[in-house]
């Protein structure tokens, strides 16, 4: 997993403030997911993502979050107005098909909203 | 929707014993994912299971894809230090888009 990039790998943020997370992903691999990880719990689908679309976003907050993959450059995660429970862990994981289910995890950016 | 309990939720054991863990599901899939993330980093794949029955080793890990494809197990055997970690049992979401159902994790404590 050392391939799928992501900074920062902490981020420290005040409440109303903004938190953008960066994802690289490896390689030749089109296919982007971000996954939010709350303290003591598993990983949850936030949203999927090819170049330049967005596929399914269904596990978005319908506010303050949204994500984009542009055609240059990595895939950002931007959280607007943070507040105390954005707290946590948010890795992206990127595959080169959207079938393949080896996609490889970055080791995550954690983001602590004061 | 998709659910999967895994249990148990913790687990502290002497280094050189074996640990089983197991995941249910309230739906019937095709893929059991079993995944391993240490303190800091993000989830590894160990192991992949793709139909009922299918019993599949990797090193000192066999997981087993349940015959009712409604559960699967992961045994560590001889545990060492460094099996420390949570483990975590995934699905392929029904929608097909690739993204992926985890567990709640098991949590290993190995003493040595």
């Amino acid at each position: 997993n050392a391939g799928v990039m992501q900074n920062p790998r902490h981020l420290v943020r005040r409440r109303g403030q903004e938190a953008r997370l960066r994802c690289s992903p490896m390689k030749g691999h089109s296919h982007v997911y971000w996954y939010r990880q709350l303290p003591e719990e598993g990983l949850k689908f936030m949203v999927y993502l090819q170049k330049e679309n967005i596929i399914d976003e269904s596990g978005m907050p319908k506010e303050r979050f949204s994500a984009e993959f542009p055609k240059e450059g990595p895939s950002i995660l931007r959280i607007q107005q943070v507040v105390r429970g954005d707290s946590a862990a948010y890795f992206c994981a990127s595959s080169p098909q959207r079938q393949n289910t080896e996609a490889f995890f970055g080791q995550g950016t954690r983001l602590t909203v004061v | 929707g998709q659910q999967l309990n895994q249990s148990p939720q913790s687990m502290f054991i002497q280094e050189g014993e074996d640990v089983s863990m197991n995941c249910t599901s309230s739906s019937i899939f095709n893929t059991w994912l079993w995944y391993k993330q240490e303190p800091g980093e993000g989830p590894v794949l160990l192991i992949a299971l793709y139909k009922a029955g299918e019993l599949t080793s990797n090193g000192r890990l066999t997981a087993q894809f349940g015959i009712t494809r409604k559960d699967s197990f992961l045994n560590i055997s001889a545990s060492i230090p460094s099996d420390v970690g949570i483990y975590f049992c995934a699905q392929r979401d029904s929608s097909n888009t690739g993204k992926l159902i985890f567990g709640q994790g098991t949590t290993l404590q190995v003493k040595p």
